[in-house]
C-alpha cells in the first residue's frame, strides 16, 4: 500500500494547455509539500500545505496553483504550460512542518510539455 | 540565499571500500539534515537522518553532523554496486513561518565491482 502516490505518472502535453497532478498521502501527515526537480536533477521545493493551509510559496509562476481540499490530498494545476515546465514532479508529506521530521516522496510525475 | 552545496561527482569507489558523501550549508539555525538515495528515474528514499551534533550509525551507514562548521556527511561501509546512486543531502530550512527542505544538487556515487 504506497504511502504518498501521485497520478499521473507521465504526462505529455502540448504548450498553452492546462493539467492537473494529484497526490494522495495515507501516513496520516498534516504536511504535504510539492517539489520540482529540473533536466539537471536539481530538486527544489515549490508548495507545502499544513493541514489545508498554505505555509510555503516559493518564487513560482502564478500559473501554478496547488489545492489542499483536505490534509491528505494536494493537487497541483498548471495553466498554460510552457516548454520549461518540463520536468519530474514530486509530491512529498511530513508529519510536521516544523524541525526534526522527515519527508517521505511520492514515485514522480515527468511532465513533458511538446 | 538560503543554500546546501554538494560536490556533484561522479565519485567513483571500489567495491568494498568505504564511501565519503560531503554536504555544506549556510543557514546557521537549521536543525535538522537529511539523507536521500536517489536511483536513475525513481524518487528520493530517505536513508539517514540526523539532529545532533556527532556521528548516527544505521548499518553500513554513519551520517556525521557538525553545526558549527556546518558540515553534514554520510559514510558507507563495505560499498555495494547497488549502493550506486546519486545521494542528496536535504537540511531543514526556514521560509516564512515554516520549515521545507532545501535540497543539494546531489553526488552521483559508482561502486565499482
Amino acid at each position: 500500500d504506497t504511502a504518498v502516490s501521485q497520478t499521473p505518472k507521465y504526462l505529455v502535453t502540448q504548450m498553452g494547455n492546462d493539467k492537473s497532478i494529484k497526490c494522495e498521502q495515507n501516513l496520516g501527515h498534516d504536511t504535504m509539500y510539492w517539489y520540482k526537480q529540473d533536466s539537471k536533477k536539481f530538486l527544489k521545493i515549490m508548495f507545502s500545505y499544513n493541514n489545508k493551509e498554505l505555509i510555503i510559496n516559493e518564487t513560482v509562476p502564478n500559473r501554478f496553483s496547488p489545492k489542499s481540499p483536505d490534509k491528505a490530498h494536494l493537487n497541483l494545476h498548471i495553466n498554460s504550460l510552457e516548454l520549461g515546465d518540463s520536468a519530474v514532479y514530486f509530491c512529498a508529506s511530513s508529519q510536521y512542518y516544523r524541525q526534526n521530521t522527515e519527508a517521505f516522496f511520492g514515485q514522480g510525475t515527468r511532465l513533458t510539455v511538446v | 540565499q538560503k543554500e546546501v552545496e554538494q560536490n556533484s561527482g561522479p565519485l567513483s569507489v571500489p567495491e568494498g571500500a568505504i564511501a565519503s558523501l560531503n554536504c555544506t550549508y549556510s543557514d546557521r539555525g537549521s536543525q535538522s539534515f537529511f539523507w536521500y538515495r536517489q536511483y536513475s528515474g525513481k524518487s528520493p528514499e530517505l536513508i539517514m537522518s540526523i539532529y545532533s551534533n556527532g556521528d548516527k550509525e544505521d548499518g553500513r551507514f554513519t551520517a556525521q553532523l557538525n553545526k558549527a562548521s556546518q558540515y553534514v556527511s554520510l559514510l558507507i561501509r563495505d560499498s555495494q554496486p547497488s549502493d550506486s546512486a546519486t545521494y542528496l543531502c536535504a537540511v531543514n530550512m526556514r521560509r516564512g513561518g515554516a520549515d521545507g527542505l532545501t535540497f543539494g544538487k546531489g553526488t552521483h556515487l559508482i561502486i565499482q565491482p
